[in-house]
């Protein structure tokens, strides 16, 4: 099984919508983070967070929000989708020492 | 502000010959500085992380605090390690882990 578990693996919707993207690790870490990946630009760190109690805005927060049910839980959620939030998503966890393991990604496309 | 820099986007070479992809980092404290890696539908895994000094598949990284840079190296590229490859400033000190924007290896053979 993966470390690292992103649900759905890809997902249309349509402009306005509200989605949310699920992601639950099995590493133990306390660290998770949530990007989008699009081509040119690479990793753009959305929103991370340290422990449950800890949750920060990356370096394109706005359109997005998060919510970490667990340690193994941090979801992120689209409350209105438009057009350019269409890229791939990948969620990630860390240790304190650094090392990162990423799901597999999410292809959100909204029409 | 923490900032990673990969000035290349597409870099393609021969199979046999050097390959360097380059990276700078913008960083107040001590990095934590690391090369991943992406295949063809394959999720991001590490390569390596400068603390180990290891080489991993051939390539190796040394990091330059005068330069800031962290470039990554191998001497005889092979058509397997066509790839993307980003390089990351990891999360020291409640940094968090921020990335480049990577570089697209094509070894042609």
């Amino acid at each position: 099984d993966a470390d690292v578990t992103q649900t759905p693996r890809n997902r249309i919707t349509k402009t306005g919508k509200r989605i949310m993207l699920e992601c639950s690790q099995t590493k133990g870490h306390d660290r998770m983070y949530w990007y989008r990946q699009d081509p040119g630009l690479g990793l753009r760190l959305i929103y991370y967070s340290f422990d449950v109690k800890d949750i920060n805005k990356g370096e394109i927060s706005d359109g997005y929000s998060v919510s970490r049910q667990a340690q193994a839980k941090f979801s992120l959620s689209l409350e209105s989708a438009i057009p350019n939030q269409t890229a791939l998503y990948f969620c990630a966890t860390s240790d304190i020492v650094g090392e990162a393991f990423f799901g597999q990604g999410t292809r959100l496309t909204v029409v | 502000a923490q900032r990673v820099t990969q000035p290349e986007k597409l870099l393609s070479v021969f199979k046999g010959a050097p390959v360097e992809l380059k990276c700078n980092y913008s960083y107040s404290g001590s990095p934590e500085l690391f090369w991943y890696v992406q295949y063809s539908r394959q999720r991001l895994q590490l390569l390596l992380r400068h603390i180990s000094r290891e080489s991993i598949k051939g390539f190796t990284a040394d990091l330059n605090k005068g330069e800031t840079s962290f470039h990554l190296k191998k001497p005889f590229a092979q058509e397997e390690d066509s790839a993307m490859y980003y390089c990351a400033l990891g999360p020291y000190n409640n940094n968090d882990m921020r990335f480049g924007a990577g570089t697209r290896l094509t070894v042609k053979p």
